[in-house]
Parts: C-alpha cells; sequence; structure tokens
C-alpha cells in the first residue's frame, strides 16, 4: 500500500535553471496539493488540483511557478528561473474523495546555487 | 486575517511525564482540525481530524480534543521515540480544501 510518491528527494539547481517537482499521489486518491516549507516557518499552501484541473492556485506565485495534474501519470511542479529564494522543501499531499485528511509525501528538498 | 498559533514552541519532557501541545485559531469559520507529526527530514504523518467543539480522538499515547477556540493534542507517558515536532492546521469554511499550518511544537522526550 504505498503512499504518496515524490521525486527526487534531493535536487541542486544554479539559478536560472528549471526545477521540476513530481508527485504521485495514494491509489485511490485524486486530490493533490502542493506545500512550501520554509526553515523555521510553517508549511504554506501553494496548489490544490485534481486530476486535469487546478481547483485553487492562491498559495502560488503568479510569475515563474506552474502546476498540472495529468490524466494520466504524476502531478508536476514546474520552477522556471529558480532563484535561490525557491530553495525550500516541497511536499505534495493526496486526499481520499471525502477529503477526510491529507495524506503527505517525504518532500523534495531544493537547493539552488 | 486566518492565524493558527500554537504552543509552546519547544517542550522537553521526561519519559513517562504527561503534558499537553495547545493550538489556538482566529478563523472566520472551522471546516476540520488536523494534527500532524513530523521527523526531521520527513513529510508529515496524519494523526487526526477532528470537526466539531467538544469531539476527541485517541491514537496509543495521543489524544486530541477541540474547543470553539482551540486543540489540545494530550501526550500521555510519553516515549522517547514520541519525539518530534507535532503539527496543527485547520480547514476553512471558506476557500477550497487547502490546510493552514501553525509553525509546530517541537517536542523533545528524554529517557
Amino acid at each position: 500500500n504505498a503512499g504518496v510518491m515524490q521525486n527526487p528527494r534531493h535536487l541542486v539547481r544554479r539559478r536560472g535553471q528549471e526545477a521540476r517537482l513530481r508527485c504521485s499521489p495514494m491509489k485511490g486518491h485524486s486530490h493533490v496539493y502542493w506545500y512550501r516549507q520554509l526553515p523555521e516557518e510553517g508549511l504554506k499552501f501553494m496548489v490544490y488540483l485534481q486530476k486535469e484541473n487546478i481547483i485553487d492556485e492562491s498559495g502560488m506565485p503568479k510569475e515563474r511557478f506552474s502546476a498540472e495534474f495529468p490524466k494520466e501519470g504524476p502531478s508536476i511542479l514546474r520552477i522556471q528561473q529558480v532563484v535561490r529564494g525557491d530553495s525550500a522543501a516541497y511536499f505534495c499531499a493526496s486526499s481520499p474523495a471525502d477529503h477526510s485528511g491529507q495524506y503527505f509525501g517525504a518532500g523534495t528538498r531544493l537547493s539552488v546555487l | 486575517e486566518d492565524q493558527v498559533t500554537q504552543s509552546p514552541e519547544a517542550l522537553r519532557l521526561q519519559e513517562g511525564e504527561s503534558s499537553s501541545l495547545n493550538c489556538s485559531y482566529t478563523v472566520s469559520g472551522l471546516r476540520g482540525l488536523f494534527w500532524y507529526r513530523q521527523d526531521p527530514g520527513k513529510g508529515p504523518e496524519f494523526l487526526f481530524t477532528l470537526y466539531s467543539a467538544g469531539e476527541e480522538k485517541e491514537k496509543e499515547r495521543l489524544k486530541a480534543t477541540l474547543t470553539k477556540k482551540e486543540s489540545f493534542l494530550h501526550i500521555t507517558a510519553p516515549k522517547p521515540e514520541d519525539s518530534a515536532t507535532y503539527l496543527c492546521a485547520v480547514r476553512l469554511v471558506s476557500g477550497s480544501e487547502k490546510l493552514v499550518f501553525g509553525k509546530g511544537t517541537k517536542l523533545t522526550v528524554n529517557p
């Protein structure tokens, strides 16, 4: 019974490069959420997706960030032209249809040099 | 503005010394309060969801309770393996299914 799978676990990028973070939800879950955690800060909501739809992107920066959850395959969080301030842990969560809980993956730790 | 505040920021206990963690919230409308445990370098692990004042849930040495303004996570006779950061989050009536998190309480249980 695999949980939420995220890859890569660690990602190093130089300023100006692109970062792609992947998330496969738990089996049977069709709701995916992305959160960002900065050192000494709490988890901050970024975006909520269902298959092929963005439901709420109110926490995602307007520039350089995008997310998708295609009909087939994992959800992708894409950060273009990364800057040092993008360095953080990015967590994906999924939930069942009744939203009784959000189950998190192990995260991707992005370091921007 | 919707806010979730956890206290204390850090707590040190001796093994077997029971205590409580607090999560207070100021939100326009609550549609669920969630407790998570997070170990260093890992993702949050789901513990409980509480929906209405007066509700309680238990799991091993942990018990979560909810009032109209706050939630408590009671830890009975803790063990060193209970050491972790405990996160509280709320889901609002307004808006989508997103969670608003507090900054957490870092619990250390000494043997």
